[in-house]
């Protein structure tokens, strides 16, 4: 099956603890990006990769890294630096080529809770 | 910031009825594209209008497309409960060299049975 997948569903962080999301797709996609949302809020672009080894700060990257080693991968280290980090993170890729934009597909969603 | 804004913020109707849900943006677009989320789950895309088109169907789903004004309208006829989901509307912007998609913060639809 063709996809996008995200993991964990669900994951916990202590204060103080950087976290790694993943997030892979076999859509032989050349773009991924990465959002966060906030109860009742819209999508906000953390980071965007257009194509491997390379990647954009999107509208909230402070606090957030990211790395384009493979074009099916794309993972989001939550570091300590984020003071807010509770929020529903989606994943998300596109054909890409750089021209307008195009269809996005989007994973299931990590849901970040920070005890 | 963002560019895509919807309205309502939030509608409830009840099965068999037709929702419109609406969407302004600010700056000049090449495309506006719809996606619905339910609870919890990501987002799946609904439908793509292009700038030179004023409207467009699939399924249930019409929207239209008013450049002069910089809205287009999402609407859902004939509702099902299964509809119930937030819809967003988004609208390509330069990332530099590249394009994004910027959102709105969506409207909830919840279809009564």
């Amino acid at each position: 099956d063709g996809g996008i997948t995200q993991s964990p569903k669900y994951l916990f962080r202590k204060e103080g603890q950087n976290v790694t999301l993943s997030c892979e797709q076999n859509l032989n996609h050349d773009a991924m990006y990465w959002y966060r949302q906030d109860p009742g809020q819209g999508l906000r672009l953390i980071y965007y990769s257009q194509i491997v080894n390379d990647f954009q700060k999107g509208d909230i990257a402070e606090g957030y890294s990211v790395s384009r080693e493979k074009k099916e991968s794309f993972p989001l280290t939550v570091t300590s630096a984020q003071k807010n980090p509770t929020a529903f993170y989606l994943c998300a890729s596109s054909i890409g080529g750089g021209g307008a934009a195009d269809t996005q597909y989007f994973g299931p969603g990590t849901r970040l809770t920070v005890l | 910031s963002q560019q895509g804004e919807e309205d309502p913020q939030a509608l409830s109707i009840q099965e068999g009825e037709n929702a419109t849900m609406n969407c302004s943006y600010k700056t000049s677009i090449n495309n506006l594209q719809w996606y619905r989320q339910n609870s919890g789950r990501g987002l799946v895309h609904l439908i793509l209008i292009r700038s030179n088109e004023r409207e467009k169907h699939s399924g249930r789903l019409r929207v239209t497309l008013d450049t002069s004004k910089k809205s287009s309208s999402l609407l859902i006829t004939a509702s099902r409960a299964a509809d119930t989901a937030s819809y967003f509307c988004a609208n390509p912007n330069r990332g530099g060299s590249n394009y994004k998609l910027t959102f709105g913060k969506g409207t909830l639809l919840t279809v009564n049975p």
